[in-house]
């Protein structure tokens, strides 16, 4: 069973930093792209970072490029986006997701809070 | 970026009614649609991808179809474990970007 367990979430002030993690189990991480993806209270779906399997390539949208950096440990099975410079507008549920033959979601993990506020 | 809008916002149904929501591309996105289902205070399930594929272990009462700018998902005979939100996604093009969201309630 693909299982994905977020980490790391909770309460930091703007212009802050904060590391997630994701820990993978069920499937061999190595083999596939991983990614994180957001959702703010009550609002959408954004996603927020690819990585390839090797972590020699990564995916950002113009909202967090230069600010957030996605990385894997694959001897780990473990995936982290490092989270700098936060603004109030990165408070979100953030979810680790695994991507499928395309670059579409096939297992999200059950997602960790992080609030930036002061 | 490709802009994905969904209708209805909502929509409330009654149990066993057949059900369709909609989502236009901003332009052509050649069937890279996916389809998640995400029940309140859970996280998204994958239902569709490639517009009308199923993902394993999904109910075949969800079908999707679609090609171009506008694709559908349609839920036949409504059950009561379907009251959730659904989101459209685009992969088709960097950046990756999701529809607004449709919440299906029931009647």
């Amino acid at each position: 069973e693909v299982q994905l367990v977020e980490s790391g979430g909770g309460l930091v002030q703007p212009g802050r930093s904060l590391k997630l993690s994701c820990a993978a189990s069920g499937f061999t991480f190595s083999n596939y792209y991983m990614a994180w993806v957001r959702q703010a209270p009550k609002k959408g779906l954004e996603w927020v970072a690819t990585i390839s399997t090797s972590g020699s390539r990564t995916y950002y949208p113009d909202s967090v490029k230069g600010r957030f950096t996605i990385s894997r440990d694959n001897a780990k099975s473990s995936l982290y986006l490092q989270m700098n410079s936060l603004k109030s507008e990165d408070t979100a549920t953030y979810y680790c997701a695994r991507h499928g033959i395309a670059f579409y979601f096939d297992y999200w993990g059950q997602g960790v809070m992080v609030t930036v506020s002061s | 970026d490709i802009r994905m809008t969904q209708s209805p916002a909502s929509l409330s149904a009654s149990l066993g009614e057949t059900v369709n929501i909609e989502c236009l591309a901003s332009e052509d996105i050649y069937s890279d649609l996916a389809w998640y289902q995400q029940k309140p205070g859970k996280s998204p399930q994958l239902l569709i991808y490639n517009a009308n594929s199923l993902q394993n272990g999904v109910p075949s009462r969800f079908s999707g179809s679609g090609s171009g700018t506008q694709y559908s998902l349609k839920i036949n005979s409504l059950q009561s474990e379907d009251v959730a939100t659904y989101f459209c996604q685009q992969y088709n093009n960097y950046p990756w970007t999701f529809g607004g969201g449709t919440k299906l309630e029931l009647k």
